[in-house]
């Protein structure tokens, strides 16, 4: 069964630092991995990352994949209020036995608060 | 550009009572997902559809069904509430099964069975 860990589960920082998520998994037939950011209400997507090595990056937020190693880091700089969220990584792939097509696989989440 | 529309935003269910949980986009993608979301859990795929007329189970599928008898639309039916499907639910959509510009999620349906 595949399995997407993320660390820390929560973290709390002031405005104008640079946060670092983690996500590790292990999963069958590995196809991609994708962040989101979770507010309120429906998860957005952020990025998609396929290879290992390149960057993906959006403003004060980038993202890169190790596939040797399995695991992933969401990198936020100077951030804002605006920033807290939870933030999901998930991996696509071949989820569990008898699945018949690749499904996302998501782990529980990082809960990012950032206090002025 | 609604992308995709799920009602209703909450419900309260008594248990046994059942319902419908609707889920409705208009992007044409073939591929439809309902997910739940439990407080502190990342989210877990009930039921799939890869296309009109084509469903089956994700990982956690007792006490539900659906179906998908257009593109558009794919509903979610739960037969006999239980307090365990207490949950926040997401409707979500793709095209392709390769996620290459992730899912669109809905704004979410939040169930309490009481």
């Amino acid at each position: 069964e595949d399995k997407v860990v993320q660390s820390p589960l929560s973290l709390v920082v002031h405005e104008g630092d640079t946060v670092t998520l983690n996500c590790s998994y292990e999963v069958t037939n590995f196809r991609s991995l994708l962040w989101y950011k979770q507010e309120k209400k429906a998860p957005t997507f952020l990025f998609m990352l396929t290879s290992s090595g390149i960057e993906k990056k959006s403003g004060r937020l980038s993202s890169i994949l190790d596939k040797k190693e399995l695991f992933s880091i969401l990198n936020i700089t100077a951030t804002q209020t605006g920033d807290s969220a939870i933030y999901l990584c998930a991996v696509l792939g071949l989820a569990y036995s008898g699945a018949g097509s690749y499904q996302l696989t998501f782990g529980k989440g990082t809960k990012l608060s950032v206090i002025p | 550009n609604a992308g995709v529309t799920q009602t209703p935003k909450f419900r309260i269910l008594k248990i046994g009572q059942s319902m419908t949980l609707q889920c409705t986009q208009d992007m044409n993608h073939n591929y439809m997902y309902w997910y739940r979301q439990d407080p502190g859990m990342g989210l877990k795929l009930i039921y799939y559809s890869v296309g009109a007329g084509i469903t089956d189970k994700g990982e956690v599928p007792n006490g539900y069904n659906v179906s998908r008898s257009t593109t558009e639309d794919f509903p979610l039916r739960l037969e006999l509430a239980a307090p365990s499907q207490t949950s926040v639910y997401f409707c979500a959509s793709s095209y392709g099964g390769r996620a290459n510009y992730g899912y669109t999620f809905g704004s979410g349906t939040r169930l309490t069975v009481v």
